[in-house]
């Protein structure tokens, strides 16, 4: 079955960094774009870009572009998401997600998601 | 950009009460508009995509109709487990995607 189990909960001081990790199995890695989102307490989603586990490309979010960067790892299907100079409204839980991408469209939606990783910036 | 506005932003209804809640686009986005839930402490979970369709497993009292810039999510009779936050989301652009506000859903 299809899961995304990401990283553990993590407690950053502000200016600091965070990498999230999202750990995909059963399908194919590379046959899906994986997307972050997040959400701060209490708040609604709020997308953050996108990277193609097949060559690496990514696409961001005007709002995070010169502070996020997303990675990914083919050999342990595993996609990253790091936020650098952290704020305290960078509190949030994050999640990774995955879609499939048809052509020059998106193809039915998140079908599934990470559990959510936490992520505190307090000094 | 493209913004989505969702409406209202908290709804209170008894259970077997129709629920609706709108989205709006502010630019035509054809059809590329999928709903989810959320339940507290949890992921979202995709109910309804590209606007009508329903996803695999999602009980059939979700339905979602619209295109352009004006959509409608449905839960034709609510049930108590039906308690959550829904959202839309637009999928137009390959490099935008963007979300409603959320709909607080709860039993009256």
């Amino acid at each position: 079955q299809v899961q995304l189990v990401q990283s553990g909960a993590e407690v950053k001081k502000p200016g600091a960094s965070v990498k999230v990790s999202c750990k995909a199995s059963g399908y194919t890695f590379t046959g899906y774009y994986m997307h972050w989102v997040r959400q701060a307490p209490g708040q609604g989603l709020e997308w953050m870009g996108w990277i193609n586990p097949n060559s690496g490309g990514t696409n961001y979010a005007q709002k995070f572009q010169g502070r996020v960067t997303m990675t990914r790892d083919t050999s342990i299907s595993t996609a990253y998401m790091e936020l650098s100079r952290l704020r305290s409204d960078d509190t949030a839980v994050y999640y990774c997600a995955r879609i499939r991408r048809y052509s020059s469209s998106w193809y039915r939606g998140f079908d599934y998601w990470g559990q959510g990783t936490l992520v505190t910036v307090s000094s | 950009d493209i913004q989505m506005t969702q409406s209202p932003s908290s709804l209170s209804a008894s259970v077997g009460d129709r629920v609706t809640i709108t989205c709006q686009a502010s630019q035509d986005i054809s059809n590329y508009l999928n709903w989810y839930q959320q339940k507290p402490g949890k992921a979202p979970k995709l109910l309804i995509y590209d606007a009508s369709n329903l996803e695999t497993g999602v009980p059939s009292r979700f339905s979602g109709s619209g295109s352009g810039t004006d959509f409608t999510f449905t839960i034709s009779s609510l049930q108590p487990e039906d308690i959550a936050t829904y959202y839309c989301q637009q999928y137009d652009n390959l490099l935008l995607i963007t979300f409603g506000q959320g709909t607080r859903l709860e039993i009256k």
